[in-house]
């Protein structure tokens, strides 16, 4: 069975730093794409980045240069590491797997709250 | 950027109907168009992929349709547990993005 289990969530001071996990089982991690989405309070859906199976990287242009997406194929775990945090950075977030080249095969985790506030 | 919309943002529906929900997207994005829903409290699960291809497990009573700019999402026949929030995404290219969303609640 497939599971998506992320952590580290926290409160954060605006200009702060943060890194979420994001620890899958039950599949073969390097085979994936690996996503994360951002939900704002009350809002809709929001990509935020993407690691390829081939390592390759993406943002959206808000967090472009303050946030980093990595993994870990051996704890077959992916961070999402959180720099210079805005008000506008609170969300849940949620992290998901598709297969990169058809979107097949898509699962989500069940979100972890950030919260940037002073 | 590609930008999508959808239609309606909202709509009210019984039990047993039939409803259809349509994404348009700024720029053509072949068959790289995604359906996904959303409960209150929960996170989204995927439904369909590719634009018509049920992800394993997923009810046949969702479909999905179109090519291009235009995409459509049915759900034939309204079950209780249908009752939510329905998003369309675009993964033709970055930034990957998804429409505003159209929540489906009890007319």
């Amino acid at each position: 069975e497939v599971q998506l289990l992320e952590s580290g969530g926290a409160l954060v001071q605006p200009g702060g730093s943060l890194r979420v996990s994001c620890a899958g089982s039950g599949f073969t991690f390097t085979n994936y794409a690996m996503n994360w989405v951002r939900q704002a309070p009350g809002k809709g859906l929001e990509w935020v980045s993407t690691i390829s199976p081939s390592g390759g990287t993406y943002y959206t242009d808000s967090v472009q240069g303050r946030f980093i997406i990595s993994r870990d194929t051996s704890k077959n775990t992916v961070y999402l590491q959180m720099n210079n945090l805005r008000a506008e950075d609170t969300a849940v977030y949620y992290c998901a797997k598709q297969n990169y080249y058809d979107g097949s095969d898509y699962h989500w985790g069940q979100g972890t709250l950030v919260t940037v506030s002073s | 950027d590609i930008q999508m919309t959808q239609s309606p943002s909202s709509l009210s529906a019984s039990v047993g109907d039939r409803v259809t929900i349509t994404c348009r997207a700024s720029q053509a994005v072949s068959n790289h168009l995604a359906w996904f829903q959303q409960k209150p409290g929960k996170a989204p699960k995927s439904l369909i992929y590719g634009a018509s291809n049920l992800q394993s497990g997923v009810s046949s009573r969702f479909s999905g349709s179109g090519s291009g700019t235009d995409f459509n999402f049915t759900i034939t026949s309204l079950h209780p547990e249908d009752f939510a929030t329905y998003y369309c995404q675009q993964s033709k290219s970055y930034p990957l993005s998804f429409g505003p969303g159209t929540k489906v609640d009890i007319k």
